[in-house]
């Protein structure tokens, strides 16, 4: 049982390039999260799912787009990288309609130049 | 929006010693309240949460009080060990609305020998 994966764990990018992050979750979730982690800030939320077929934006959202492409796997997409990207990245999911009781992915390192 | 704020920044304990993290809330709204610990190179694992119909819930030396009068919510750990050794998140929010769980910026809890 793997619980949430995430692909790749580091990438370097440069300003302009496009990138996927890829999460899947073998957990049999409803809910699918992406958070971006900045030192000082904490998580913010970027973009939530609450079930396959439908995407919400969350605190930070600018920048990005989703794919639920199923039930296991929710996708965040780069368009056109920006330093300010520059992040540590954390897909999460959860079995409660409320939201409460997350699992974290182990994080993707995302640096771009 | 809700606002958390979370101290002290860094701890040091001494092993067998007790360690208090406290945070504080704005929104009157929120009604979950949970601790994450995350290790170096790990993403964030829940460890305990509290909701806002009761004060105060343990597991074995993990303890979590509310207070809603003051906003405030604090993580108590009993008998540290090395291993707690971590930063620790609270966060915030209302439950039924992912976009409304809002994270403290972390605490990093070191445990001597």
């Amino acid at each position: 049982n793997a619980g949430v994966t995430q692909t790749p764990k580091f990438q370097v990018l440069k300003t302009g390039q496009s990138m996927t992050l890829q999460c899947a979750q073998d957990m049999n979730h409803n809910s699918m999260y992406w958070y971006r982690q900045d030192p000082g800030m904490g998580l913010r939320l970027i973009y939530y799912s609450a079930s396959e077929g439908t995407t919400d934006k969350g605190e930070v959202p600018n920048g990005y787009n989703v794919s639920r492409l199923n039930k296991r796997e929710f996708s965040l997409r780069l368009e056109s990288a920006a330093p300010s990207q520059t992040s540590v990245y954390f897909c999460a999911s959860s079995s409660r309609q409320d939201h409460t009781e997350a699992f974290f992915g182990q994080g993707t390192r995302l640096t771009v130049v | 929006g809700e606002n958390v704020e979370q101290h002290p920044s860094t701890l040091s304990v001494q092993e067998g010693d007790s360690a208090v993290i406290k945070c504080t809330y704005s929104d009157s709204a929120s009604n979950y309240f949970p601790w994450y610990k995350q290790e170096l190179g790990k993403g964030p694992q829940l460890i305990i949460d509290i909701r806002s119909n009761v004060g105060e819930k343990k597991d074995q030396r993990i303890a979590v009080t509310l207070n809603k009068t003051a906003k405030h919510f604090s993580l108590h750990i009993t008998e540290t060990q090395p291993e707690d050794s971590a930063v620790y998140f609270c966060a915030g929010g209302n439950t039924g609305t992912a976009s409304k769980l809002t994270f403290g910026t972390g605490t990093r809890l070191q445990v001597t020998l």
